[in-house]
Formats: C-alpha cells, sequence, structure tokens
C-alpha cells in the first residue's frame, strides 16, 4: 500500500471548520482513500472514504485533488468529541486486496473550547 | 450493542507466562483482522481471517504468536512466553467481504491492553 503524509498535530477551536490534509503522491489509479479516527482509549472508527470525487457524508467531507496526490478531511464544524488521532489510509482496490490497513502516524486533533 | 467485542479489556502478566485474548466480531462479518498498537503509533496489521482461514500474517508475528477462528465467528489471539516487548494494545476489527474488492469500512473493538511486567 502506497505511503500518505500527514502532519503530526493540529489545533482548532470549536464550532470552526478544520481542514486535515494528507499528501500521497505515489498513488496508484486503483488505490482509495480512507480515513479513520481514534478516540482516546477507544479503538479507530471509519469516518470517511473516496476514489476520485469529492464525498460527503453525516461525519465529514472529502475532497480529492484532481491529480488525486493529495486529499483533505474537512470537518465542517468542530466540536470537542472530535478530538482524536485521524489517519489518512491508501487501500488498494481490486479483488484480490486483503482488506488490512496500514496505518501511519496520523495527525492528532486538538480542539480548543 | 453489537459492534466488535474484545475480551478482556485489560491484562496485566509477567514475563514468560501465555496469554489469551478473545475478539467477538459482528456476526455476519466474514473477516476478521488483529492490529498491535505500542504507545504514540498508529496500529500495525497482524494478521487477517476471511471465515475460518487465516489468509495472511504479518511478519511482526512471531513464532510466539497463534490466531485462531475455528468455526468463523470469534477469533482469539494467544501471546506465549511474553516479553516487556508484547505490551500493547490488541485491536480487532472485522469487515464484510465487499463486492469485487471495493472499499468495505473496518469495525474495531476497544482493544485489549496487555502490560508485561
Amino acid at each position: 500500500d502506497a505511503k500518505t503524509t500527514q502532519p503530526n498535530s493540529m489545533e482548532s477551536n470549536e464550532e470552526e471548520p478544520v481542514h486535515l490534509p494528507c499528501n500521497h503522491s505515489t498513488i496508484s489509479g486503483t488505490d482509495y482513500i480512507h480515513w479513520y479516527r481514534q478516540l482516546p482509549s477507544q479503538g479507530p472508527e471509519y469516518v470517511i472514504h473516496g476514489l476520485t470525487s469529492n464525498v460527503n457524508n453525516r461525519m465529514a467531507s472529502l475532497a480529492i485533488a484532481e491529480d488525486r496526490k493529495s486529499s483533505t478531511l474537512i470537518l465542517h464544524r468542530a466540536t470537542l468529541r472530535d478530538a482524536a488521532v485521524y489517519y489518512c489510509i491508501l487501500k488498494e482496490g481490486g479483488s484480490g486486496n486483503t482488506g488490512k490497513l496500514i496505518f501511519g502516524q496520523g495527525t492528532t486533533l486538538q480542539v480548543k473550547p | 450493542d453489537t459492534g466488535v467485542s474484545q475480551d478482556p479489556r485489560h491484562k496485566i502478566t509477567k514475563r514468560g507466562q501465555n496469554v489469551t485474548f478473545r475478539c467477538d466480531p459482528i456476526s455476519e462479518h466474514n473477516r476478521l483482522y488483529w492490529y498491535r498498537q505500542t504507545l504514540g503509533q498508529g496500529p500495525e496489521f497482524l494478521t487477517y481471517f476471511q471465515n475460518e482461514a487465516q489468509l495472511e500474517k504479518s511478519r511482526l508475528l512471531s513464532d510466539r504468536f497463534s490466531a485462531e477462528r475455528p468455526k468463523g465467528s470469534f477469533s482469539t489471539l494467544e501471546i506465549q512466553r511474553t516479553e516487556q516487548g508484547d505490551s500493547a494494545m490488541y485491536l480487532c476489527a472485522s469487515s464484510h467481504l465487499g463486492l469485487a474488492g471495493g472499499p468495505v469500512e473496518q469495525f474495531f473493538g476497544p482493544g485489549t491492553r496487555l502490560t508485561v511486567l
């Protein structure tokens, strides 16, 4: 699985939007971009995924660059409960893939009241 | 709650002892994964099952580690002759098989925190 690069940490104020960047310059055509987050003392949880087009769900939005070499996870209004480590992960598509996730260091998001 | 459950949540053991952890995935999920997470690091893949078959093992899984999923439902991870370096959070996740290799969400349990003294 291709590698991703994320900032180690970011800060946000409560109720403001947060843009979490991820670089993946070696992404291949079949790689999906996944985001998971891990709240303190919990297992990771799925946030969102995409391939080429921007995606929205109830938790967040995913903006994917046209060349797919970078993406941004957008939390529209950060709350204190969004304080977590956010992981950007590339997963190969195709029928042979195992589904395993290769986590990097992630971005630790602090949300200030 | 019908999510992924793990037991025990915490385990303290002495070096050299054997430990076994259990994971109960979401009932209809074909795939089950084990990961290990040390402090300040992201989770690392250990092994995965599709139904009862163990299809991949990481090189991190030394011969002291063994995992089973006997009837394609719950899974156990055993560590023999524990070492202090085995201290970590052990996470279990499950997922559907997915369609034609498309992306599938993994659901994680709360983890078992192992401390080896």
